[in-house]
């Protein structure tokens, strides 16, 4: 168990919808980060937070955006879902700045758009 | 920007075959490297990691070595099991970044 917990574990929705996908990172980690995963393009950064400040930005579409709240949990609302959005989505939380801290994943929330 | 590249899956390999997956990188300082596992229906977890170059992570049996000569960190095991199937993930994080990049991941699978 790595402390990290996400829910919900699935998430079914049509083209056009919004869903927002929450994340609670491991007692006492600070950073927070959200990766995409699909079949054709493995493991993609998305955005990460410290502390409740946005801290790094990867390939993260305007139609997505996420936000950490003063608990240090972690929401990622996705708006006007197409298909392609179907994917795994997962949240890694790590305690320090230092380039040596390994994240710790959480198992996702597979979202599937219809 | 920074990169991982890892060799392509899937491998299959015998019960107590040796294992290699080979993982070479691309960054503009002086990163940490990581392996991760990824079971089926799970997260990815830390399997090891390596800080400096000539490091060497070691965990379950598995070993690589921070290679910044050739800017490489290959993931071996001398001797895997059934239960060593899974996708396994090289991956980076600079000095002072935030994010960790990965490579696309290698599918082992190991029969008995």
């Amino acid at each position: 168990d790595s402390g990290v917990t996400q829910t919900p574990k699935h998430l079914i929705t049509a083209t056009g919808q919004r869903v927002t996908l929450r994340c609670s990172p491991r007692s006492g980690d600070l950073s927070v980060y959200w990766y995409q995963q699909s079949l054709d393009q493995g493991l993609q950064f998305l955005i990460q937070y410290y502390n409740g400040e946005e801290r790094a930005k990867g390939n993260i579409l305007e139609r997505f955006s996420a936000q950490q709240f003063p608990d240090l949990h972690s929401e990622l609302n996705l708006s006007s879902l197409e298909l392609g959005d179907s994917a795994l989505y997962f949240c890694a939380s790590s305690g320090r700045q230092g380039n040596n801290s390994p994240l710790h994943f959480g198992n996702g929330t597979r979202l599937t758009v219809t | 920007g920074d990169s991982v590249t890892q060799m392509e899956g899937p491998v299959t390999l015998s019960e107590e075959a040796f294992l290699t997956i080979n993982c070479t990188y691309t960054a503009t300082g002086y990163p940490s490297l990581f392996w991760y596992v990824q079971y089926p229906g799970e997260g990815l977890q830390l399997l090891l990691k390596a800080t400096k170059a000539d490091d060497k992570g070691s965990n379950k049996g598995f070993e690589a070595t921070y290679r910044k000569e050739t800017t490489s960190f290959h993931l071996e095991k001398g001797s895997v099991q059934v239960s060593d199937s899974a996708v396994y993930f090289c991956a980076l994080k600079e000095t002072n970044a935030g994010k960790s990049t990965f490579g696309d991941g290698t599918t082992l699978t190991v029969k008995p």
